[in-house]
């Protein structure tokens, strides 16, 4: 079975900087996506950023990036220029064949912006 | 709003009840997944469905049951309740069974089992 994991129970950024989220997890699939999902206190799971496994160049959308490592199986959430309405709950997500493509989820990351 | 409605949004039980979580995939979408959300457990995948039938199990229970109807909306039927089942459940849809298909959220039900 494929495990997601994410280190960082908690993190702190201030306003205007960067901070970056790891995740590793594990897998025997060749071809799968990862997910980056957003969780703020509304509890509304919002999608942030995905990466397929076979496309090397690492996803951007706007301030939010990935840095995948495939052979490391690492796949880390850079958010530049980071905003109050950044903080919230950050899950890394696997999803493959093997699991019918149902998301498999870390246990969290909660981001803390500072002013 | 991400077009996937779920009912109701709260929900208090005692234990040992039997409850009923209902969900409206978006409009198009014909996957729909459950997933629950508990201290204890984290955010966990329990069931799938594709046009009315299952396609994948994940950590569900057997005192948990799911079923699409022929309308595509889905229900999730919890059973002989836990306090241990206190949980956010969470819809989600896509168009097909793909990676690369977006799930997209409902707002979710919140169960409190007393």
């Amino acid at each position: 079975a494929q495990t997601v994991t994410q280190s960082q129970p908690e993190m702190s950024v201030q306003e205007a900087e960067t901070v970056t989220l790891s995740c590793t997890y594990d897998t025997s699939e060749s071809d799968y996506y990862l997910f980056w999902y957003k969780q703020p206190p509304s509890r509304q799971m919002i999608l942030v950023i995905r990466q397929e496994a076979y496309k090397q160049q690492n996803a951007t959308e706007n301030r939010f990036s990935v840095n995948f490592q495939k052979a490391a199986k690492s796949f880390s959430l850079k958010i530049s220029d980071s905003q109050l309405g950044d903080a919230a709950m950050y899950f890394c997500a696997y999803s493959g064949v093997n699991s019918g493509y149902a998301l498999n989820f870390g246990k969290g990351t909660s981001l803390l912006v500072t002013p | 709003d991400s077009g996937v409605t779920q009912t109701p949004k709260h929900l208090i039980t005692a234990t040992g009840q039997r409850v009923t979580l209902r969900c409206s995939p978006r409009s198009g979408d014909l996957s729909v997944y459950w997933y629950q959300q508990s201290l204890d457990q984290g955010l966990q995948f329990l069931i799938q469905y594709y046009n009315g039938e299952e396609r994948a199990k994940g950590n569900i229970l057997e005192r948990f049951s799911a079923q699409q109807f022929p309308d595509l909306h889905s229900e999730l039927n919890l059973s002989s309740l836990e306090l241990g089942d206190s949980a956010l459940y969470f819809c989600a849809s896509s168009v097909e069974v793909a990676a690369y298909n977006e799930q997209f959220f409902g707002p979710g039900t919140r169960l409190t089992v007393l």
